[in-house]
């Protein structure tokens, strides 16, 4: 079964630095996407950017960039040049090819960007 | 464009009361459809999914129950309301692919009293 895992529950960074925030997945299917989410105290779900699995390249969205590695299933989310604006919950996903293609969350990562 | 509607945005309930949360799509045809909770201060948890009218499936089983009788309308139920029912309900559709991203509705944040 999909499983997503965020191991840090609380993350923080001063504005202008870099910041990882890390995610584990684990998959049979070798076709399956990843997705990271933001979500500010309003609770909408931004979506950042796309990983897919087949993707020789890592993406990237302009500040974000994802440090994709398959043979570790893991896919980090750097933030570049962090911002105020970046403080929020983020959330690591994966939607696999098969059935009914779930999009399956992890518990999140608490990012506070300070002055 | 496609646009996703959920309402209402905020609900208190009492203990037992029954619910009903609507969530709409504009702007595509046959949709995947999700539900998901959100405790506070917590993550997303996969209540229900839909690939069609009529076909939905649960992830977690407990007093909820999801209906899609429309091609773009996904209803979130209970008959008989529970404390911890309460937190964040968020509606999401996706376009049935495996590489675009799912689109939220703005949330239901229910708090059952």
């Amino acid at each position: 079964a999909q499983k997503i895992t965020q191991t840090q529950p609380g993350m923080f960074v001063q504005e202008k630095e870099a910041v990882t925030l890390d995610c584990t997945y684990d998959t049979s299917d070798p076709s399956y996407g990843l997705f990271w989410y933001k979500q500010p105290s309003s609770g909408e779900m931004i979506f950042l950017i796309y990983q897919g699995s087949y993707d020789q390249q890592n993406a990237t969205e302009g500040r974000y960039s994802l440090n994709f590695q398959k043979a570790r299933k893991s896919a980090n989310l750097v933030i570049s040049a962090s911002q105020l604006g970046d403080s929020a919950m983020y959330f690591c996903a994966m939607r696999e090819n098969t059935g009914f293609q779930k999009l399956v969350f992890g518990t999140g990562t608490r990012l506070l960007v300070s002055p | 464009s496609q646009t996703i509607h959920q309402w209402p945005a905020t609900l208190v309930q009492p203990v037992g009361s029954p619910l009903s949360l609507e969530c709409t799509v504009e702007g595509t045809s046959n949709p995947n459809l999700y539900w998901y909770r959100q405790a506070a201060g917590r993550g997303l948890q996969l209540l229900f999914y839909s690939i069609g009218i009529d076909q939905i499936s649960s992830e977690v089983p407990q007093n909820l129950s999801a209906s899609r009788p429309q091609d773009r309308q996904f209803i979130l139920s209970s008959k008989k309301l529970l404390l911890s029912d309460s937190g964040f309900y968020l509606c999401a559709w996706g376009d049935g692919t495996v590489n675009t991203e799912a689109f939220f509705g703005q949330g239901t944040r229910l708090t059952v009293v």
